[in-house]
């Protein structure tokens, strides 16, 4: 199983609509979670942690559920400049300090 | 706001040659990284380094790859001799919490190209 696992996609959406991402990990022992965004070609940049009780930022809600190592982001109301790929993160087995990134899913938004 | 930055944006190398990329991390974080990512793959930890030593390090952080941070605000990565499957983005991060490692702030990247 790979440690954090993620559908690649593309979610072709119009704008306005309500889009889910899935990711799934591997380590029961993780405890940090987050999402980040990544642009063409550009560094990946934090969208937002998840924590336990779920959390919304604006337009964005992620999801935690431990007991099936299950982490989700909804995006509502879909801007052109979501368009982006989307990266489920944990932190690794070893410790805090590793990072393991999902291989991502992409996002477009259409006019 | 403050960033990481790093150089060069891109290298040229040949296979074989050594190569040191540069990375000036956020000046009052104490976590240092180094990612790689393939085109069209997925982001890959390389290595962490804090208080001076390397904290862990990948797999594919053998014997070729060295970090240092030489002056105190400097953080390089070595390749001592590429090999073209070494062709990849690396990112350098840096994250400043003392008890957890916190937000990881990365830089624009360095674009390497092993011929």
């Amino acid at each position: 199983r790979k440690e954090v696992e993620q559908d690649p996609g593309p979610f072709n959406v119009p704008e306005g609509a309500t889009v889910a991402f899935n990711c799934t990990y591997s380590n029961s022992a993780s405890q940090s979670f987050f999402w980040y965004r990544q642009d063409c070609r550009k560094e990946p940049k934090l969208l937002m942690s998840v924590y336990s009780s779920g959390n919304e930022d604006g337009r964005f809600t992620a999801q935690l559920n431990r007991a099936s190592q299950y982490i989700s982001l909804l995006i509502r109301d879909s801007k052109l400049s979501d368009s982006a790929t989307y990266l489920c993160v944990v932190n690794g087995m070893d410790s805090s300090y590793k990072l393991i990134f999902g291989s991502g899913t992409r996002l477009l938004v259409r006019p | 706001e403050p960033e990481v930055t790093q150089t060069p944006s891109h290298q040229v190398t040949q296979m074989g040659q050594e190569v040191i990329l540069r990375c000036v991390p956020i000046s009052n974080h104490l976590y240092f990284y180094w990612y790689r990512q393939i085109l069209g793959q997925k982001v890959e930890f390389l290595v962490s380094f804090y208080n001076n030593e390397i904290s862990e390090k990948s797999e594919i952080f053998d014997d070729q790859f060295s970090v240092e941070r030489p002056d105190g605000s400097n953080f390089t990565l070595k390749i001592r001799s590429t090999k073209l499957e070494d062709s990849a983005m690396y990112f350098c991060a840096s994250s400043g919490g003392e008890i957890s490692p916190g937000e990881l702030f990365f830089g624009e990247g360095s674009r390497l190209t092993v011929l």
